[in-house]
């Protein structure tokens, strides 16, 4: 079935550094790629999303890009705050598919200051 | 204004309990989920319903039951509870089943003992 493999964390780094976060995606078709981020204490929110290949999906200064190639969808940060610390969710949709987001297994990030 | 709230936030029972957990949603969304999140932070998808009609119903113990009385809250309901049970239970919306943006509540952290 569909499915998203994202890094294992946790991640800790120093304010101002650069986050990477990978993700790669196995689906038949065509899906739609999705971030979420859960702060402390709180529920998923939608960080930001590509619905077709080369889409780049940007809020908040992350980035990712759907790349069909490599079946990835990396999460990247150029220069993180202590605000940032949070479990970062990698999601996958099938557009045809049975109406379910496929969630990773999240990265929890820690930002020192 | 909470755009998907969810009673209680904090849930502590013995095994052997039945208790409920109750989500509305104010966004006007047509469809409504319910996810487990255990420990390590893995988020599995429970049950959707949309406009009131069961759409996933994934596999769990019998022992959960959702309940749409409109299409803006849905209940869980749990009996017979096991320490198992215990983990945050996530509430979300989205506009239409095929929508994938999703909209999380807080979480009701339930702890059975």
């Amino acid at each position: 079935g569909d499915s998203v493999t994202q890094m294992e964390g946790p991640v800790t780094l120093s304010e101002e550094a650069f986050l990477t976060i990978n993700c790669t995606y196995t689906a038949t078709g065509y899906p739609s790629l999705f971030w979420y981020v859960q702060y402390p204490g709180e529920g998923l929110q939608l960080l930001l999303k590509a619905t077709k290949a080369d889409d780049k999906g940007s809020n908040k200064g992350f980035e990712a890009t759907y790349r069909k190639e490599t079946t990835s969808f990396h999460l990247e940060k150029g220069s993180v705050q202590v605000s940032d610390s949070a479990v970062y969710f990698c999601a996958l949709a099938t557009p045809t598919g049975d109406y379910k987001l496929s969630f990773g297994a999240g990265t929890t990030v820690t930002v020192r200051a | 204004d909470t755009a998907v709230s969810q009673t209680p936030k904090y849930l502590v029972t013995q095994m052997g309990n039945d208790k409920s957990i109750k989500c509305e949603q104010n966004l006007g969304h047509d469809t409504m989920y319910w996810y487990k999140q255990d420990s390590k932070k893995f988020l599995k998808i429970m049950f959707s319903y949309n406009n009131k009609e069961l759409i996933i119903n994934e596999t769990v113990p019998n022992r959960f039951s959702p309940k749409s009385p409109d299409k803006a809250h849905l209940n869980l309901h749990i009996n017979s509870l096991e320490l198992g049970d215990s983990a945050v239970y996530f509430c979300a919306s989205s506009l239409a089943v095929s929508s994938y943006e999703q909209y999380f509540g807080p979480g009701t952290r339930l702890t059975v003992t």
